[in-house]
């Protein structure tokens, strides 16, 4: 099993709503990503969990938290969101955190934010 | 700071070869990556090359790195229609498993 699952696939919000993105892998993979991909661009990396812990924020405003509750899920939690939020949010997972690790994504969850 | 550049668009007709450039700046990178994004979709690893490495062949896809001059490119033989998609050329950034990806190359397949 090679898969990184993304749940829901796409995802409609208000500003004042409060949702949360979904991501499931069973590699065996201790550390995971959200990156943020907006039309045309590359992705960009937003959070990296290491053995379910927060390694990384690249200085992400506070209306997302992400969770890692256990090795396999990563969650993303989105409260009072603005339109400029609107993108493709990306789970990755992969072996460890050197240098030389080949991150496996997901089909992402389309957002808008209306 | 890190920075991969790569042409936007190449158009190529089915059943010729492929060349998708990019050029890197992190002398340091030890793993440089392709992928492979379908609209809509997440992205999906093609194929990496260790930097001790000149060329890689897998399949139809042959990877050349010029170490000297940073550059690195994806070479698809016998192009079909369902390789149209985008490809982004990634080095590992710092030593946390990130990834710096290029703005992307989309490659139209025309029959």
């Amino acid at each position: 099993d090679t898969e990184v699952t993304q749940t829901p696939k796409h995802l409609v919000m208000g500003m004042t709503n409060k949702k949360s993105l979904k991501c499931e892998q069973h590699m065996g993979h201790r550390a995971m990503y959200w990156y943020k991909q907006k039309a045309k661009k590359p992705p960009e990396l937003m959070f990296v969990y290491s053995y379910e812990k927060l390694s990384i924020n690249e200085s992400v405003p506070s209306r997302f938290s992400p969770e890692c509750p256990n090795s396999s899920l990563l969650n993303l939690h989105l409260h009072a969101l603005q339109p400029e939020d609107s993108a493709l949010y990306l789970c990755a997972s992969s072996q460890g955190l050197n240098i030389n690790e080949k991150l496996f994504f997901g089909s992402g969850t389309q957002l808008s934010v209306l | 700071g890190e920075d991969v550049e790569q042409s936007l668009f190449l158009s190529v007709r089915e059943g010729d070869s492929s060349v998708i450039n990019c050029t890197y700046t992190d002398s340091s990178s030890t793993y440089l990556y392709w992928y492979k994004q379908e609209p809509g979709a997440g992205l999906q690893l093609l194929t990496y090359i260790f930097s001790n490495m000149d060329m890689k062949q897998d399949q139809r896809l042959t990877v050349l790195l010029n170490k000297k001059d940073k550059h690195l490119s994806l070479r698809i033989a016998d192009t079909q229609t369902g390789d149209s998609a985008i490809y982004f050329c990634a080095e590992a950034a710092g030593s946390q498993g990130n990834l710096i990806f290029g703005k992307g190359t989309k490659l139209s397949v025309k029959p």
